[in-house]
């Protein structure tokens, strides 16, 4: 089945040590989000990618990068976690003939120790 | 830049009754508006949306109602069941070719039994 995938769906990691966070789609999608949620939040957007063109959210802080190397893959990377970076990443995808309708995986759970 | 305000943010109901949740938007630009469901430790699930030259769409128990005048936009589920019991967001975007979903705060709904 087509689908949006994150890997892996719990992650842990020490105060300072870089993680990095992976969504996969089979859907030929254009666009890739990631967002960050925390407990009762809505999702939080950080960044997306239309095709290889990036775009950074203006409040997502420099510690978050992305990368996406070809269409099917998309990082998030985190250079320094902080506790404060503890959430729940969601990878989301869309393209212009479904119109606005995102589709989202089903996230990856950070810890921070 | 677009903001979305939902109320509530808790609501109970008794099963077999109704529930309403409202948003408004900011934005007079915005022609999508999803929402989404999202159970404890899952991904938001899209369950209806609605497009600016549509007053009102249904499915089967789920109805969605826009007034594009007063910006305002309704989620209404009818006949509730224990399995209606989630978090709900409801969101508006301007459709490009990557659209950017504000969601609102929103609805922890809990069905009674």
């Amino acid at each position: 089945d087509a689908m949006v995938i994150q890997n892996p769906r719990y992650q842990v990691t020490q105060f300072g040590k870089p993680v990095t966070l992976s969504c996969s789609q089979t859907l030929n999608h254009n666009v890739m989000y990631w967002y960050q949620q925390k407990s009762s939040q809505a999702p939080k957007l950080l960044f997306h990618y239309y095709d290889k063109d990036f775009n950074n959210e203006a409040d997502t802080p420099d510690n978050f990068q992305s990368r996406r190397p070809n269409t099917s893959f998309c990082f998030l990377d985190i250079r320094s976690p902080g506790l404060g970076d503890a959430a729940m990443y969601l990878c989301a995808t869309s393209t212009p003939s479904q119109g606005e309708r995102q589709f989202f995986g089903p996230g990856t759970r950070l810890t921070v120790l | 830049g677009e903001n979305v305000e939902q109320h509530p943010s808790t609501l109970s109901v008794q099963e077999g009754d109704s529930a309403v949740i409202k948003c408004t938007y900011s934005d007079s630009a915005s022609n999508y508006f999803p929402w989404y469901k999202q159970e404890l430790g899952k991904r938001p699930q899209l369950i209806i949306d609605i497009r600016s030259n549509v007053g009102e769409k249904k499915d089967q128990r789920i109805a969605v109602t826009l007034n594009k005048t007063a910006k305002h936009f309704s989620l209404h589920i009818t006949e509730t069941q224990p399995e209606d019991s989630a978090v709900y967001f409801c969101a508006a975007s301007i459709w490009s070719s990557a659209s950017k979903i504000i969601f609102g705060s929103g609805t922890r709904l809990s069905i009674r039994p």
